[in-house]
C-alpha cells in the first residue's frame, strides 16, 4: 500500500542553524502539507501546497518557513535558523483532492533544538 | 476557546468494553476527520465524515451536523487499540484540519 515516508526521523540541531526536513508524498497525490506537534499538545496546521505554490499557511509559518518541490517527488519544509520552541514532531501529509478529501500522514521527524 | 473538543481526555477500559470517545466542534465544517496515533507518533486516518455514519470492522464513527457533534466507537476493545483518538475538521473552502487535543485510550487485557 502505497504511504507517505519522511526522512529523517529524528533531528537534532543547534539553535540558529538551518534544518531541512524531507518528506516523498504519494505519488499520484497534488495536495501536500505540514503540520506540527509540540510535545505534549495537539498538532498543528503549518502550510498546504498545491500546484506549486503555498494556498494556506496558518501564523506560525512565519518567515523563517519556506516550503519546496524541487524534484517531481520530494517535498521540502525548511526552518532557516531555528529556535528552541521549533522543538517539535514535524508531520507531513498528502491527498488527492483538496476539501473533503482524506490525508495521509507520514511518521513525522522529531526535531529537536538545543 | 477551541474550536475542537474532545472527551474524555483519557479513558481506560478491560478488553471487551464498547468505547465511545465524544467530538465537539464550533465551526462550520465540510468534513470531519478521525485519527489515531500511536505511542511511536504516527498518525494513520480512520475516517472521513461529511454526514451519518461509517462502519469499518470494529470502528464506528457518527456525525451530527446540526449538533456540531460526532462520536468514535470501538466495539468489542482490544489492548491493541490503546492509542490516541483525534478528531479533527475541515471548514469550507479549506484543506487544513484543525485538530483537537486527543483522548488517550488504554485497554486492558
Amino acid at each position: 500500500e502505497p504511504e507517505v515516508t519522511q526522512t529523517p526521523s529524528h533531528q537534532v540541531t543547534q539553535m540558529g542553524q538551518e534544518v531541512i526536513l524531507r518528506c516523498v508524498p504519494i505519488s499520484n497525490h497534488l495536495y501536500f502539507y505540514w503540520y506540527r506537534q509540540i510535545l505534549g499538545q495537539k498538532v498543528e496546521f503549518l502550510v498546504s501546497f498545491y500546484n506549486n505554490e503555498i494556498s494556506e499557511k496558518s501564523e506560525i509559518f512565519d518567515d523563517q518557513f519556506s516550503v519546496e518541490r524541487p524534484d517531481g517527488s520530494n517535498f521540502t519544509l525548511k526552518i532557516r535558523s531555528t529556535k528552541l520552541e521549533d522543538s517539535a514532531m514535524y508531520f507531513c501529509a498528502s491527498s488527492e483532492g483538496g476539501n473533503t478529501y482524506e490525508q495521509y500522514f507520514g511518521p513525522g521527524t522529531r526535531l529537536t533544538v538545543t | 476557546k477551541n474550536e475542537v473538543e474532545q472527551s474524555p481526555q483519557n479513558l481506560t477500559a478491560q478488553e471487551g468494553e464498547f468505547i465511545t470517545i465524544n467530538c465537539s466542534y464550533s465551526v462550520g465544517i465540510s468534513a470531519l476527520h478521525w485519527l489515531q496515533q500511536h505511542p511511536g507518533g504516527g498518525i494513520v486516518s480512520l475516517f472521513m465524515l461529511s454526514s451519518g455514519k461509517k462502519k469499518h470492522g470494529r470502528l464506528i464513527a457518527t456525525i451530527n451536523i446540526q449538533e456540531k457533534h460526532s462520536s468514535l466507537h470501538i466495539t468489542a476493545s482490544h489492548p491493541r487499540d490503546s492509542a490516541v483518538y483525534i478528531c479533527a475538521v475541515q471548514g469550507y473552502n479549506t484543506d487544513k484540519l484543525i485538530f483537537g487535543t486527543g483522548t488517550r485510550l488504554q485497554v486492558f487485557p
